[in-house]
């Protein structure tokens, strides 16, 4: 079975700092690869996804994700965040094929506080 | 624009009680899903829906049932409640299978059992 790991449970950070959260998963097949965003008070959004082609990906609000294949890896960055980036953050793989085709595996979460 | 409206948003349940969560989405999709969210473990899948009359269980089913009368709606029922379903619960809904990440979540159910 697929699983995903996000590393950090809770990030602190000052505004226009740079930002980096962590994410593995564990599939040797083709995946499709999600970060999502929870605001407070608010619903699941999508913030950007990754199908295939170039590994960096540019999502909303200046965010942007690498795949590393060879690490299993999708990390989301953003160079400078603002107060408004308080929220929590979810990566999420999909298998392309396979048991579990076309069910969303999320990560546990990461909590993103950004200090004014 | 309502996307996915999902009620109660709160509820405190006694130990062996039940009640269900009621999901609606107005967007026409297929596909409608419930997750659960526990602090540190992410999403978890509970059960699905690939369209009316078509249900099948995710990762977590045990202790829930569904049922999808309408492709608008996508109740999720808990029969006999116990503390361990203390969660925030989501449905969502997407046009096709979640192969495109585009899930329509809505705004969450967080649900108590003492």
């Amino acid at each position: 079975a697929q699983s995903v790991s996000q590393h950090n449970h809770h990030v602190i950070l000052s505004e226009a700092a740079s930002l980096e959260l962590g994410c593995n998963y564990s599939y040797g097949g083709t995946v499709n690869l999600f970060w999502y965003v929870q605001y407070p008070g608010q619903h699941l959004q999508l913030l950007l996804k990754y199908f295939s082609g170039d590994p960096l990906v540019k999502g909303i609000k200046g965010f942007e994700a690498e795949f590393i294949k060879s690490k299993f890896s999708f990390n989301l960055r953003k160079p400078s965040v603002q107060w408004s980036d308080t929220a929590e953050y979810f990566c999420a793989v999909v298998n392309a094929g396979g048991t579990s085709y076309g069910k969303l595996t999320f990560g546990q979460g990461t909590i993103l506080t950004v200090h004014p | 624009n309502a996307g996915v409206t999902q009620t109660p948003k709160f509820r405190i349940l006694k130990i062996g009680q039940s009640m269900t969560l009621q999901c609606t989405q107005d967007m026409n999709h297929n596909y409608m899903y419930w997750y659960r969210q526990d602090p540190g473990m992410g999403l978890k899948l509970i059960y699905y829906s690939v369209g009316a009359g078509i249900t099948d269980k995710g990762e977590v089913p045990n202790g829930y049932n569904v049922s999808r009368s309408t492709t608008e709606d996508f109740p999720l029922r808990l029969e006999l409640a116990a503390p361990s379903q203390t969660s925030v619960y989501f449905c969502a809904s997407s046009a096709g299978l979640a192969l495109d990440g585009e899930l329509f979540f809505g705004e969450g159910s967080r649900l108590t059992v003492l």
